[in-house]
């Protein structure tokens, strides 16, 4: 069965550099979420798609953007990256309430 | 405002331990979905179970057991006989049904060692 993807899995900047997480959902489902986990935190929402259009909005910092596409593949977009930055960035899709979680991307700020 | 504590921060058990972890929620909404995710070093998240609000029935899959008791708000996680590949951390978590995009939050998490 088709998962949620999320690319790139890696991904290392320097400070004040930007960077582009992408997320592709399964087919379908029409509901985005995006999450941040910290290192030893829980992850924490961030922002949240139905149907293309933004539905919520969490501890989300201005530096950061996201938007989903025609296609209902995501991306999110952090500029003037801080080392704090750094973490697991999840991307989740839901259809009634299904939740199926990407394997995350890794975010180093150095 | 939706909450979900684990108070366990941390467990070590000896291997074939049963061990429970621990999770109480907060909620408005009458309806909602309690879930479990098992978080193992490679840092995917790997769903466990998800249990409607309306159903309090306890669920058994192999060594893992859910316990759901809406009188106390509470969804604890038993596993039998404990495996070293169990270690692993453990987050519960909460999503209200109300509109089709609500979002899960996530308990704090507990770290479980299992000690061969």
């Amino acid at each position: 069965a088709a998962g949620v993807i999320q690319s790139p899995r890696h991904l290392i900047k320097e400070k004040r550099e930007t960077a582009t997480l992408k997320c592709y959902p399964i087919p379908r489902h029409d509901t985005v979420y995006w999450y941040q986990q910290g290192p030893g935190q829980d992850p924490q929402f961030l922002i949240s798609f139905y149907e293309k259009m933004q539905s919520d909005k969490g501890s989300i910092p201005d530096r950061f953007s996201a938007q989903q596409f025609s296609d209902y593949h995501s991306e999110l977009n952090m500029s003037s990256l801080e080392l704090g930055d750094s973490a697991l960035y999840f991307c989740a899709s839901s259809l009634f309430y299904g939740y199926t979680f990407g394997s995350g991307t890794r975010l180093t700020v150095v | 405002a939706q909450k979900v504590t684990q108070a366990q921060t941390e467990i070590s058990v000896v291997e074939k331990e049963d061990v429970t972890l621990d999770c109480v929620y907060e909620t408005r909404d009458t309806t909602y979905y309690l879930f479990w995710y098992k978080q193992p070093p490679s840092g995917e998240l790997v769903f466990l179970i998800r249990r409607n609000s309306f159903d309090e029935q306890n669920e058994i899959s192999g060594r893992y057991s859910w316990n759901f008791q809406k009188s106390t708000s509470s969804f604890n996680f038993t596993i039998t006989a404990s495996q070293v590949v169990d270690s692993a951390v453990y987050f519960c978590a909460l999503s209200d049904i109300g509109n089709r995009d609500d979002k899960i939050i996530f308990g704090k998490g507990t770290r479980l060692h299992i000690l061969p």
